[in-house]
């Protein structure tokens, strides 16, 4: 199994700043996954983290946006930068390990 | 086309009922896994239930059960008994080809409302 401590558990930011987001792992894993929740919505996959090369995003999302850190196999951060309201979700990381998949606490950021 | 459908926006049940959450999925890949998370308004998504393609047997944990119909390529969700902390969202998920190092796909959700 694996425990993936993420925080800040939950944050109010003023448009146009940036908020970084910190995921570690209990143990060592290939790839991290970061998803985005939106008010009301599924889980929508932001880009998959491996570590020593830059993270694969998904259609919509951008690096300049979403920059991703993934400098060791336990740890990982998500900066989602010059904010607007429209970014306030819940940002979730998670890692597979064999069959299971387990995720973060979850941030739950508002932008106001 | 969507991957995982839950077609249930809204379900309500009594207390000590047994509900069933609907899910379909879409994949050409013969290995797959299916998740069924629950997520209370924390936003924490806890892990219910998994069943793998392969598995020949319908997966069980405790009051959750999952009823896996292959050739239809459905995966509900039974939840026998159920609890007033039962409520919450329920979402179905899918990991193609079942490797640790693919991304989930997850389908809209079902919001479950149990009442005593």
């Amino acid at each position: 199994s694996a425990v993936i401590s993420q925080k800040p558990s939950r944050d109010i930011c003023q448009r146009g700043t940036s908020l970084t987001i910190q995921c570690q792992v209990d143990s060592q894993v290939t790839m991290m996954f970061w998803y985005r929740q939106q008010p009301g919505q599924s889980l929508t996959l932001i880009a998959t983290a491996n570590q020593g090369s830059e993270a694969t995003y998904e259609s919509g999302f951008v690096i300049d946006k979403f920059p991703i850190s993934r400098p060791n196999l336990t740890f990982s951060t998500l900066t989602v930068s010059n904010m607007s309201p429209e970014d306030s979700s819940i940002y979730l990381c998670s890692v597979g390990v064999h069959t299971e998949a387990f995720f973060g606490q979850g941030t739950r950021l508002t932008v106001v | 086309a969507q991957k995982i459908t839950q077609t249930q926006p809204g379900m309500f049940v009594q207390e000590k009922e047994a509900v069933t959450l609907d899910c379909t999925y879409d994949t050409s890949d013969q290995s797959y896994g299916l998740f069924w998370y629950k997520q209370p308004s924390s936003g924490e998504m806890i892990f219910l239930i998994y069943q793998g393609s392969y598995d020949e047997q319908n997966a069980t944990e405790g009051r959750y059960s999952l009823n896996f119909q292959k050739a239809r390529k459905s995966a509900n969700l039974v939840i026998s008994a159920s609890q007033l902390g039962d409520s919450a969202m329920y979402f179905c998920a899918m990991r193609e080809d079942n490797q640790a190092g693919t991304a989930l796909i997850f389908g809209k959700g079902t919001t479950l409302s149990v009442s005593s």
